[in-house]
Parts: structure tokens; sequence; C-alpha cells
């Protein structure tokens, strides 16, 4: 069975752009969460999709973050535009609900 | 609300030592999940253990073994006879609160010397 899969691995953008995240959930798992590290610091949470749906968005930090998962499949994350601080490693995670969240190898997001 | 204290930032071992790994909790939740995650220097973060708030009893899994304690709210992971393959970054997650959201402690790097 195919784990989490994450596109690209790394990103190098300078502020100001746009970057799109990927995220390819475990198959037959219905929830998705996306999860940010930057440097130095905790592992936080940004969302949780059941499906298509928005669960929980409680740790979007901010409107310039915009995560979609149309068709309840992949998911989209998009920073528009993108900030210095918006620098760290993403992280994608699937589960079946209630079960434990697999995670994928995550995104590198350097912004210049 | 939900924490987790990892206090060691970075433990260094000489191999076939033994290395523990403190993680301490909080909750006001009476139902929750404590996990254990591997993150090896490629990157992804791989599942080690979960627990829940009801079952106290330790495990073992080959070298790895974990003390759950609810008195003192702490998870603690060992490897024993570490091996240079168990370099990496091990982090504690709870999950409580009716909610999926995980949330991490800080993580403890571990070095193992050859």
């Amino acid at each position: 069975e195919a784990g989490v899969t994450q596109f690209p691995s790394h990103s190098v953008i300078e502020k100001g752009q746009t970057v799109t995240l990927r995220c390819d959930p475990i198959s037959g798992h219905d929830n998705l969460y996306w999860y940010r590290r930057v440097m130095g610091k905790e592992i936080k949470f940004l969302l949780h999709f059941v499906k298509e749906s928005k669960q929980d968005e409680s740790g979007m930090p901010n409107n310039r973050f915009l995560a979609e998962r149309t068709g309840g499949t992949y998911s989209t994350l998009k920073v528009q535009p993108a900030e210095l601080e918006d620098s760290g490693v993403y992280f994608c995670a699937s589960s079946r609900w209630g079960e434990t969240q697999y995670f994928g190898p995550g995104t590198r997001l350097l912004v210049l | 609300a939900q924490k987790v204290t990892q206090a060691q930032t970075e433990i260094s071992v000489v191999e076939k030592e033994d290395v523990t790994l403190d993680c301490v909790y909080e909750t006001r939740d009476t139902t929750y999940y404590l996990f254990w995650y591997k993150q090896p220097p490629s990157g992804e973060l791989v599942f080690l253990i979960r627990r829940n708030s009801f079952d106290e009893q330790n495990e073992i899994s080959g070298r790895y073994s974990w003390n759950f304690q609810k008195s003192t709210s702490s998870f603690n992971f060992t490897i024993t006879a570490s091996q240079v393959v168990d370099s990496a970054v091990y982090f504690c997650a709870l999950r409580s609160g009716g909610n999926n959201r995980l949330a991490f402690g800080k993580g403890n790097q571990v070095v193992v010397i050859p």
C-alpha cells in the first residue's frame, strides 16, 4: 500500500510569489491533515479535512493560506503571497476517523 | 488546552548504550491518545506507537520500550542497545479534546556515535 505522498519535496521562492503544495493521502483515508514546522519550533497543526469538507481549520495562520480538497482525494495548500516567515517544512498526514495519522515526507519551503 | 514537553533537545550516546527520551503531557481530558514518531535524516515522520489513556500497560517492541505513567503525565521512550540507525529526531504527540489534531513536542535529536 502506498504511503502519503507530497509534492514538491523542496520549493524555493521569492517573497510575494505564490506556491502550491500537493498531498496525496493513503487510499481509503477520508481524513487529511496539514501541519507545519517552522525552523526550531514544534510541528503545528494547520487544518483537517474529512473528505472534501474542512473539519477544523483552527491552525491556519492567516488568509494567505488556502487549502482545498476537491473530490475528497488529494489536497492542495496554496500560500499567496508568500512571506519570509512561511519558510519551514509542511507535512501532510492521513488517517481513518479517529485512527493513527500517517505522515508524508514533507515539503521544504524556503521563502527568500 | 493540550501541551507536550520534551525537555531534552539533543542527546548523544555511544553505540550500544541505552537512551531514554522524556515526554510530559498536559490535558484536561480523561480520554486522550499519546504517540511517538521518528524522523530520520531523510525527513519523513514514521509512526512508532500509539497509546490511549485507559491503557497504562507498558510496551516493548524489539529494542524500543515505552513507559506510560498517568500519575506523572509522562510517556517516556527508551531505546536499548542503541544503533547508528537510531539517529533521528523523535517526537512525542498528544491528541485529546475530541478533535483529531495532534499537539507535538519540540522533539529529541538523538545522535548515536559509532
